[in-house]
């Protein structure tokens, strides 16, 4: 079956770093997808990996090694507003996007 | 309006009654999705309709019917649901369903439903 594990619950200080782990099992691999989800709001789009390395944007980065089935998303500078849940999806060789059950982050002062 | 729109936001229904969700996207997408969303548990997806034509059905229940009229507008009809089936049902779009590169999709807010 395909299956895509995230922690879920996380815990970090404002102002520090945080990193995501996410790992996947999918039949076929077609890239893979960060969205963040405010409590009670729409999942909105962060990043998109279909090659191995590093994708930056400001303050957020994401990692993928296809070889390892690993992705991470990368929080730095964190500040409140980064409170959320953080979902990891894969597209499989059907164009289906699996998704993970999220990883809640609880930012604190 | 701008973006994905669903309505109602909140819908409490008891197990005979029917009702629809209504979502509607202004951003001239071919694909819309209906997904299901409970707490602690990945995105289910339920219904893909790429350019107007059901694409993908992935086992839901026939209490749940989709309906496409045009590109533009994705209703789910319910009826006689049962109490498992309070969750928030994301509605969901993108350029085109199978992508020549990335496609991510644009969400909108969601309906959260509670059945008695």
């Amino acid at each position: 079956g395909q299956n895509i594990d995230q922690p879920t619950e996380m815990t970090a200080t404002e102002g520090a770093i945080v990193q995501i782990n996410c790992t996947y099992q999918t039949s076929g691999f077609n890239g893979l997808f960060w969205y963040q989800q405010h409590a009670g709001e729409a999942p909105t789009f962060l990043s998109y990996n279909v090659l191995d390395g590093l994708e930056e944007k400001g303050r957020f980065s994401s990692f993928l090694s296809r070889s390892k089935g690993y992705s991470y998303l990368l929080l730095k500078e964190l500040q409140m507003k980064d409170s959320a849940s953080y979902l990891c999806a894969v597209l499989d060789s059907n164009y289906q996007l699996i998704w993970g059950a999220g990883t809640k982050l609880i930012i604190k002062p | 309006e701008t973006g994905v729109t669903q309505t109602p936001r909140h819908l409490v229904m008891g197990m005979t009654n029917k009702k629809s969700l209504k979502c509607e996207q202004h951003l001239g997408h071919n694909a819309m999705y209906w997904y299901k969303q409970s707490a602690k548990k990945p995105l289910e997806l339920m219904f893909v309709y790429s350019l107007e034509e059901r694409v993908e059905n992935n086992s839901v229940p026939s209490r749940f019917s989709p309906e496409c009229p045009n590109s533009s507008h994705l209703f789910l009809h319910l009826h006689t649901l049962q109490p498992e089936d309070s969750a928030l049902y994301l509605c969901a779009s993108s350029q085109d369903r199978v992508p020549e590169s990335y496609n991510e999709q644009f969400f909108g807010p969601g309906t959260r439903l509670t059945v008695l």
